[in-house]
């Protein structure tokens, strides 16, 4: 079993919708999230960075962490075309460790 | 510009070559990392270091060599390149801050292509 399991989709929304972006992981100790974008050719652009249980908000942009569950969310309001990227969940102790990444595409 | 800059963008080169990926960070970062970027496998950890002088051994560190002398270098090496090292590289880094590491900034990466 992998450390951090995600879906790599790909994902296809219309214009608008609200997404959902999942992660699931092994290891308890992590104790820091992050989520990160990463566009075609480009390197990963941290999104969210996250220490605790509960959510955290940022623009159209929510980060959620259950740590009984060992699973992360990164929810999209209103989803646009330019937030078509692979989206990459992150966790940490000592290393970071990533997940293989969600592409989504945001259909106009 | 402040930041974190990869060069070359892309490289051809062929098996047994030497090559060198040059990592160049403006923050005064104190960690800086490599990373290989593959189908199926995500963002591999190759080498880290904690400051200059200061290295250690990520996940898939064979084939590889790192140096960093200043805190603002942390070039990549493969010594004798093979196919199977065909991959977008990563450079990152991240502060430290109260004892713990701050999140990593990437550059945009450098396409190898080993033939």
């Amino acid at each position: 079993q992998k450390e951090v399991e995600q879906d790599p989709g790909p994902l296809s929304v219309p214009e608008g919708a609200i997404v959902s972006l999942n992660c699931t992981y092994s290891n308890s100790a992590f104790q820091y999230f992050m989520w990160y974008r990463q566009y075609s050719r480009k390197g990963p652009e941290l999104l969210m960075y996250t220490y605790s249980s509960g959510n955290k908000e940022d623009g159209r942009f929510t980060a959620q962490v259950d740590k009984s569950s060992k699973y992360i969310s990164l929810f999209i309001r209103d989803s646009q075309p330019s937030d078509s990227a692979t989206y990459l969940c992150a966790m940490k102790t000592q290393n970071f460790v990533f997940g293989p990444g969600t592409r989504l595409s945001v259909l106009p | 510009d402040a930041g974190i800059t990869q060069s070359p963008r892309y490289k051809i080169t062929e098996t047994g070559r030497q090559v060198t990926l040059m990592c160049h960070q403006t923050w005064s970062h104190s960690y800086m990392f490599w990373y290989r970027q593959d189908l199926g496998h995500g963002l591999r950890l190759i080498y880290y270091s904690a400051a200059a002088d200061i290295t250690d051994k990520g996940e898939v560190p064979d084939g590889y060599v790192v140096s960093r002398s200043k805190t603002e270098n942390f070039p990549l090496t493969l010594e004798s390149a093979t196919r199977s090292q065909t991959s977008v590289y990563f450079c990152a880094s991240s502060a430290r801050t109260a004892g713990s590491n701050q999140p990593q900034h990437f550059g945009d990466g450098t396409r190898l292509s080993i033939l």
